[in-house]
């Protein structure tokens, strides 16, 4: 079983859109969580980070985690075109630094 | 400030050769991580080196891959010899020693197929 688990889509929305994107995960010990937007043909990038449970906002985005459900999920509000890329959840533990990734969903946001 | 770089783009080789995988992190990133997206799954970690130091190599999946951080500047990732279900991509990150969570910025990765 894989300790995170993406829906990787493919997920396809008209621009101005809601976009909601979760992750489930299994173990306890993360407490950092991530969200990377990758474009195509491009590494990972950073989008936000949360530490252990609540939201936190950053413009377009909502980032929350329910660590009571282990469920953590990205909002992008009003998407836009330049939105469309691949998103991927990761974790980390407290101790240690690798990432815990999910597969990632490919979003696409149609003008 | 350039961001980390890989080299090759990408690489095709036949099955039983050897391949050798370099990344240049960021400047004064003391961080290192391997990790590898091989088709339909998700990028998984293979090893960390803090400077010269390998802090983590639970992630590499035999002993055919080799990584080195000499000087602990740049890092090469040896795949001796190649075996088809190695074909993928793999990405460097570093990251700063200080800092949370350590954001790890990531490279463009390197396509490997193995043929």
């Amino acid at each position: 079983q894989k300790e995170v688990e993406q829906d990787p889509g493919p997920l396809s929305v008209p621009e101005g859109a809601i976009v909601s994107l979760n992750c489930t995960y299994s173990n306890s010990a993360f407490q950092y969580f991530m969200w990377y937007r990758q474009y195509s043909r491009k590494g990972p990038e950073l989008l936000m980070y949360t530490y252990s449970s609540g939201n936190k906002e950053d413009g377009r985005f909502t980032a929350q985690v329910d660590k009571s459900s282990k469920y953590i999920s990205l909002f992008i509000r009003d998407s836009q075109p330049s939105d469309s890329a691949t998103y991927l959840c990761a974790m980390r533990e407290t101790s240690g630094s690798r990432l815990t990734f999910g597969e990632g969903t490919q979003l696409t946001v149609n003008p | 400030e350039a961001g980390v770089t890989q080299f090759p783009s990408h690489s095709v080789i036949e099955k039983g050769q050897t391949v050798t995988l370099r990344c240049d992190p960021i400047s004064g990133h003391d961080n290192l991580y391997w990790y590898r997206r091989v088709m339909g799954k998700e990028i998984k970690f293979l090893l960390h080196f803090v400077k010269e130091s390998k802090q983590d190599e639970s992630g590499m999946p035999n002993n055919r891959f080799l990584a080195e951080r000499t000087g602990g500047t740049y890092s090469t990732l040896k795949v001796q010899p190649a075996e088809l279900e190695d074909s993928g991509v793999y990405f460097c990150a570093s990251s700063q020693l200080q800092g949370i969570p350590y954001e790890q910025y990531f490279g463009p990765g390197t396509r490997l197929t193995v043929t």
